[in-house]
């Protein structure tokens, strides 16, 4: 089971917008609309802010929004704020015997 | 929602050890456990989850046979338990739940536990 396959870093000045992708396979991504993204600051617990493709829980900010077009998954930070500056995981269900698989993680950076 | 993991660990290699993850605020039985490991500088990996009401489970093939998990149903705990350490388990372990809906995310995160293998 590898790794989803994410950008290793990306940067953004304040107010623009980044786009993380996740490239995955048939077997996870390409299959299942159930793919997630945490945000995760070093030290702290990682969160969820996107799920099932393009769902946001309560609370995340509408600057946050996920799609997917075949076997990769995207996640685009509009309006970046120093706040936002974290690492970020996607993540996909892989079926009932291995449901999971994170992606390598994407540092996000605002200048 | 709140989970509430142990402080962090220090062990030799070959000794046991047992991490906990007591949760707070929802419905015990309409989630499942997860965890998640993080070695220094390198990313979230998924371990295993766990069914706390009929101890169903899931294994990453990384680490099935080399790890296991329980519940306390009487303190919402779960556990994460080595028999054997090696210093390769030298990394964060963050304990999270998800709800009990096949493919459903982990919605919620506990702070870590910070376990060191070292002679």
């Amino acid at each position: 089971q590898s790794a989803l396959t994410q950008p290793r870093s990306l940067s953004g000045s304040p107010g623009q917008s980044v786009t993380i992708s996740c490239s995955g396979s048939s077997n996870d991504v390409g299959r299942y609309n159930s793919v997630s993204w945490y945000q995760h600051h070093p030290g702290e617990a990682p969160t969820l802010i996107i799920y099932d493709v393009t769902k946001r829980p309560s609370g995340v900010p509408d600057r946050f929004s996920g799609s997917k077009s075949g076997n990769t998954a995207s996640l685009t930070i509009s309006g970046l704020q120093a706040a936002d500056e974290a690492d970020y995981y996607c993540c996909s269900y892989a079926g009932t015997y291995l449901p999971y698989v994170f992606g390598s993680g994407t540092e996000v950076t605002v200048l | 929602v709140q989970l509430v993991q142990s402080g962090g660990e220090v062990r030799k290699p070959g000794e046991s050890l047992k991490i906990s993850c007591q949760g707070s605020g929802y419905s015990f039985n309409n989630y499942w456990f997860g965890w998640v490991r993080q070695v220094p500088g390198k990313g979230l990996e998924w371990m295993a989850i766990f069914n706390p009401v009929d101890s169903d489970s899931r294994y990453s093939p990384s680490f099935e046979g080399h790890v296991s998990m329980s519940v306390d149903w009487s303190t919402y705990t779960a556990y994460l338990q080595w028999s054997s350490l090696t210093p390769s388990d030298t990394a964060m372990y963050f304990c999270a739940i998800r709800p009990a809906v096949t493919a459903s995310p982990f919605h919620f995160w506990g702070q870590g536990t910070l376990v060191t293998v070292s002679s």
